[in-house]
């Protein structure tokens, strides 16, 4: 099936930085990408819609000037969390969706960023 | 897309086969039923989705009833790396390339 990847796995940063997401599918073009948050024990909750070369749409309560999504290419989404905060804790996945006939969503294995 | 309802939680005997049921009482016509799990820390894996026939595939099957109210994933011989939550996701396919919505799930417990 599809591969879908992420980049770093594992993230630890400082409080008042950021840190930048990366999310590529391997062997396909994902004109959507989707990225999700997941808090422990809890279910993922979507933040953002991108396609590729234009805006993201965001979910209601989501930051959009906080959670940068970039998707400058067909294989490739990011997103940074700016000025982060311990309550940006969380894990990140993202998942891909190609182009044509095909609306299947194949998903990352995430990201664990934690804001110390 | 429709709601779906999961128990929160099941245990299953290691060996034995796990029969996860979902509701999904509004779901309509062209409204797919969709399976995925997710393993502790790691992202959601797709397990079967189906329109009305019962599925079958390598990893498990789904038994869709007659009037498409429920279905249940069948995990025919469950293993301790089965432990997940499994989640039951109903998706029309007119709505394109919009994300998966997730419930709670249920989380499965392999016991050995």
């Amino acid at each position: 099936g599809a591969v879908v990847s992420q980049h770093p796995s594992r993230v630890i940063c400082k409080s008042g930085t950021s840190v930048k997401i990366e999310c590529r599918s391997l062997d396909f073009q994902a004109t959507t990408m989707f990225w999700y948050r997941q808090f422990p024990k809890k279910s993922l909750m979507l933040m953002a819609t991108s396609n590729e070369g234009s805006k993201a749409t965001y979910e209601q309560g989501v930051e959009k000037d906080k959670f940068l999504i970039n998707h400058a290419s067909l294989t490739l989404s990011t997103l940074t969390v700016t000025s982060a905060h311990p309550e940006d804790s969380s894990f990140y996945i993202c998942s891909a969706s190609g182009g044509g006939a095909s609306y299947e969503q194949y998903f990352g294995p995430g990201t664990r960023l934690t804001v110390t | 897309d429709a709601k779906t309802t999961q128990p929160p939680s099941m245990d299953c005997a290691e060996g034995r086969a796990a029969n996860l049921p979902c509701n999904h009482s509004t779901i309509s016509g062209n409204e797919y039923v969709y399976w995925y799990r997710q393993i502790h820390s790691q992202g959601p894996q797709y397990i079967i989705h189906g329109l009305k026939n019962n599925e079958t595939n390598e990893m498990a099957s789904l038994i869709i009833t007659e009037d498409r109210k429920s279905s249940t994933l069948i995990l025919p011989h469950a293993t301790l790396r089965d432990t997940a939550v499994y989640y039951c996701i109903v998706r029309s396919m007119d709505t394109g390339r919009r994300a998966l919505t997730f419930g709670s799930g249920t989380r499965l417990q392999v016991q050995p």
